[in-house]
């Protein structure tokens, strides 16, 4: 079965310096995707990365990247420069695998909250 | 270009009431899915519908819970006789009509809607 794994329920991160968020993951497909969401105080799910099973290249958007380490089934979040405005929580998910075509059933872990601390 | 958008933001409900929860998707997406976050939880797949029809729906409850897009308007999710323990967030995400690539991964990102609070009392 196809599972997301969060260990970590919180961290505290020190403005302006770099902080990773792990998650590990477990499946048997060869192609799979796999997300980073913000979610902040307010509620809403804010997407922040996505990174295919057959990328060779770690993805990055702007301050946070993607550490994929495929045979150690991980996909860890690195914000560098943390702001205040980082403080949520943040899902890992992954894409399941096909399903009659379909492309976007995604599996949750349960989440990182995290604090930047001024 | 407005995202996914879901109403009511809150909704509080007594026990045996039922609840309509709506979303509208993001224009050109005809996928529409919904998702159950409990607290302290992560969010958790109810159900897949294209549009008149139900393509996955192994995360609904069996009872009292079901969904529907129809050709004209939002997606609606119903869930009757609520009882406290439906008391959650409740997202939809929509995404377009497109198959990623067999064999890449390439896939695209879930948009999801800033979801539906449901208290029930």
């Amino acid at each position: 079965a196809q599972k997301i794994t969060q260990t970590q329920p919180g961290m505290f991160v020190q403005e302006k310096e770099a902080v990773t968020l792990d998650c590990t993951y477990d499946t048997s497909d060869q192609s799979y995707g796999l997300f980073w969401y913000k979610q902040p105080s307010s509620g809403e799910m804010i997407f922040l990365i996505y990174q295919g099973s057959y990328d060779e290249q770690n993805a990055t958007e702007g301050r946070y990247s993607l550490n994929f380490q495929k045979a150690r089934k991980s996909a860890n979040l690195v914000i560098s420069a943390s702001q205040l405005g980082d403080s949520a929580m943040y899902f890992c998910a992954m894409r399941e695998a096909r399903f009659r075509g379909a492309t976007n059933k995604l599996i949750f872990g349960t989440g990182t909250l995290l604090a930047v601390q001024p | 270009n407005a995202g996914v958008m879901q109403n009511p933001r809150h909704l509080v409900r007594r026990r045996g009431q039922e609840a309509r929860l709506r979303c509208s998707p993001m224009k050109g997406h005809s996928h529409v899915y919904w998702y159950r976050q409990l607290p302290e939880e992560g969010l958790k797949f109810m159900v897949y519908l294209q549009k008149e029809n139900i393509i996955d729906e192994s995360g609904m409850p069996k009872e009292r819970f079901s969904a529907e897009f129809p050709k004209e308007g939002p997606s609606i999710l119903r869930i009757q006789q609520v009882v406290r323990g439906d008391s959650a967030a409740y997202f939809c995400a929509s995404s377009p009509p497109r198959r990623e690539p067999p064999g890449t991964g390439a896939n695209l990102p879930l948009h999801f809607g800033n979801g539906t609070r449901l208290t029930v009392t």
